[in-house]
């Protein structure tokens, strides 16, 4: 199975602040490699799929980068709305794995 | 707009089965690929089950493969988990989720997800 390793578990931060996850796979993945966002109680939201396409409706705030087995999810100017739970995950080999998150907190 | 509705949850006993439903609407069901993906409480996101638009091809994690199967009824615009030899660690709320890609017989990026229901395995 491919591990996924997400870093950091948690992260403090501010509104307005610029925010970096990254997420190292155990062996490559090519760009399969998706990042969501889960707020509390509520499902997740798919925001970046294959490593740096932003989903339809998702702000531009919002980036992530990468290839291979290291890829970066940025959130510039940090808004209330954004403090949330963040997953890497991976689709290129079955069976599909996540991070274990982190948890973005003011 | 896609709307994704599980149902089903409760309490079981270890052992025992149950099967949950996922009804889709606001896009055409028999065109995308399906997943189940599950969260243990305070925990993260574990993938579950994956099932083509066509209902050719299915995979499942190790931890519920031989237990647990995937499968749709695209005349009716559902997918159902039914669930077998439940353990106490197969408690969870349980999401379907919509595949992102148009026709896949593979994996893609989970688009929509539905609300989720909570499965409590204790006895």
């Amino acid at each position: 199975d491919i591990q996924m390793t997400q870093s950091p578990s948690s992260l403090s931060a501010s509104v307005g602040d610029r925010v970096t996850i990254t997420c190292q796979a155990s062996r490559d993945i090519s760009h399969y490699l998706n990042w969501y966002q889960q707020k509390a109680g509520k499902a997740p939201k798919l925001l970046i799929y294959d490593a740096s396409n932003l989903e339809t409706g998702v702000p531009s705030r919002f980036s992530g980068n990468g290839s291979g087995t290291d890829f970066t999810f940025t959130i510039i100017s940090l808004q209330p709305e954004d403090f949330a739970t963040y997953y890497c995950q991976q689709y290129d080999n079955v069976p599909i794995t996540f991070g274990q998150g982190t948890r973005l907190d003011i | 707009q896609v709307q994704l509705v599980e149902s089903g949850g409760g309490v079981v006993q270890p052992g025992r089965s149950l099967r949950l439903p996922c009804a889709a609407s606001g896009f055409t069901f028999s065109n995308y690929a399906m997943h189940w993906v599950r969260q243990a409480p305070g925990k993260g996101l574990e993938w579950v089950a994956f099932i083509s638009y066509d209902g050719s091809n299915t995979y499942y994690a190790d931890s519920v493969k031989g237990r647990f199967t995937i499968s749709r009824d695209n005349s009716n615009n559902a997918l159902f988990l039914q669930m077998n030899s439940l353990r106490v660690e197969d408690t969870a709320v349980y999401y379907c989720a919509r595949d992102r890609v148009w026709g896949a017989y593979t994996p893609g990026p989970f688009e929509y997800w539905g609300q989720g229901t909570l499965v409590t395995v204790s006895s």
